[in-house]
């Protein structure tokens, strides 16, 4: 089994639909990330956590939002979804400054 | 603030040529530097990483050096394959975050 499990690979919604997107670890790492990659843009940080009671924005947050449910569990959320959200997004799990990353999720937007 | 800068893509190189990617960064103070890859389909992995100037970090054949005096962490390989193709991301740890480059897609033609 993978260390960063992420639920699922691909998913095609419509816009104004609700979507979450599931990432669970067994790293046993206290820190949990998500990102989104956009061609061209590299690697943007949407929301991250550094234990389960502790959540922070990242440079992209608007439109987004997360549940650190457990340890081992953090999932992201839109609200209402938006053609331009269209993205590969990823979670991370850190330790010690190394980031271990999960497959990724095609999340597309119609 | 702090932020990566490497060189944009695509490269293309025949097999066992030689290659250089070119990553420069901005930062306060002395953040760790990595190079992480990401081949088709799958989430970003760490390639190698140095923690303080002149550190030389390796891996699979990889090669990069923290240079403080320009800099800089370029990453070399002296002859590279077929199975290199991939997206290579340079980045540096802010505080308990890591920023990444935009990346730099390396084609090897057989």
């Amino acid at each position: 089994d993978a260390d960063v499990t992420q639920t699922p690979r691909n998913r095609i919604t419509k816009t104004g639909k609700r979507i979450m997107l599931e990432c669970s670890q067994t790293k046993g790492h206290d820190r949990m990330y998500w990102y989104r990659q956009d061609p061209g843009l590299g690697l943007r940080l949407i929301y991250y956590s550094f234990d389960v009671k502790d959540i922070n924005k990242g440079e992209i947050s608007d439109g987004y939002s997360v549940s650190r449910q457990a340890q081992a569990k953090f999932s992201l959320s839109l609200e209402s979804a938006i053609p331009n959200q269209t993205a590969l997004y990823f979670c991370a799990t850190s330790m010690l400054g190394i980031y271990t990353f999960g497959s990724g999720t095609r999340l597309t937007v119609v | 603030g702090n932020s990566v800068t490497q060189m944009e893509g695509p490269v293309t190189l025949s097999e066992e040529a030689f290659l250089t990617i070119n990553c420069t960064y901005t930062a306060t103070g002395y953040p760790s530097l990595f190079w992480y890859v990401q081949y088709p389909g799958e989430g970003l992995q760490l390639l190698l990483k140095a923690t303080k100037a002149d550190d030389k970090g390796s891996n699979k054949g990889f090669e990069a050096t923290y240079r403080k005096e320009t800099t800089s962490f370029h990453l070399e390989k002296g002859s590279v394959q077929v199975s290199d193709s991939a997206v290579y991301f340079c980045a540096l740890s802010e505080g308990d975050k890591i920023i990444f480059g935009k990346g730099t897609r390396l084609h090897i033609l057989p």
